[in-house]
């Protein structure tokens, strides 16, 4: 059974950039689309961009000046750098795969974690 | 980017009762849409792919119809695990893009 496991701070001040990691465990990161997807509190779902396996990315143009999103093969994790981070920001933060062939929906995701944006 | 609007917002329903959800897409998306379900402090479950296809383990009182711009997702009769928020969300093209989602209460 896939399962995936964001990590990273859940604290950020204004300004700074946020790093969030995405484990893939159960399975092999090869040959799908990883995403990132964030929800602030009480409101809908938001995504970021994604990533496939052979480094190829493709972001949300909302956020595309402010976000790299990297994969690591070796240790099938994927990644998300966020800059100049604001109260805006503040949400739960998804990883998600996104199927490459046998369709493109989200059929895994990680539970979430909460990065607030606090000074 | 293509908007997606979900109808309604909000819905009060019992159990038993025969539920219907509309997603309208801005522009034609063929049968590129997907069905979530979320619970409070939860990850969205995926249950229905390209438009009609039930995902594995979902059970068969889900189901999803619709192509184009206009889609539906049907419950035939509300279990009391079923009060929910449900989004759309359309693979056609990028960006991503859900809808704002339908929450389901129970009356």
């Amino acid at each position: 059974q896939v399962q995936l496991q964001e990590s990273g701070p859940g604290l950020m001040n204004p300004s700074e950039t946020l790093s969030l990691t995405c484990t893939v465990s159960g399975g092999s990161i090869s040959s799908y689309y990883w995403s990132w997807i964030r929800q602030p509190a009480g409101k809908g779902l938001d995504w970021i961009g994604r990533i496939y396996t052979s480094g190829s990315t493709d972001y949300n143009p909302s956020l595309k000046s402010r976000v790299t999103i990297s994969v690591d093969t070796s240790k099938n994790q994927f990644s998300l750098k966020l800059s100049s981070m604001t109260a805006a920001d503040t949400a739960v933060y998804y990883c998600a795969r996104e199927g490459a062939v046998t369709g493109h929906y989200f059929d895994y995701w990680g539970q979430g974690t909460l990065v607030t944006v606090s000074s | 980017d293509i908007q997606m609007t979900q109808s309604p917002s909000s819905l009060s329903a019992s159990v038993g009762d025969r539920v219907t959800i509309t997603c309208r897409a801005s522009q034609s998306i063929n049968s590129n849409l997907h069905w979530y379900q979320q619970k409070p402090g939860k990850a969205p479950k995926l249950l229905i792919y390209a438009a009609s296809n039930l995902q594995s383990g979902v059970p068969s009182r889900f189901s999803g119809s619709g192509s184009g711009t206009d889609f539906t997702l049907t419950i035939s009769s509300l279990q009391p695990e079923d009060f929910a928020t449900y989004y759309c969300q359309q693979s056609y093209n990028s960006p991503r893009t859900f809808g704002q989602g339908t929450k389901l209460e129970i009356k």
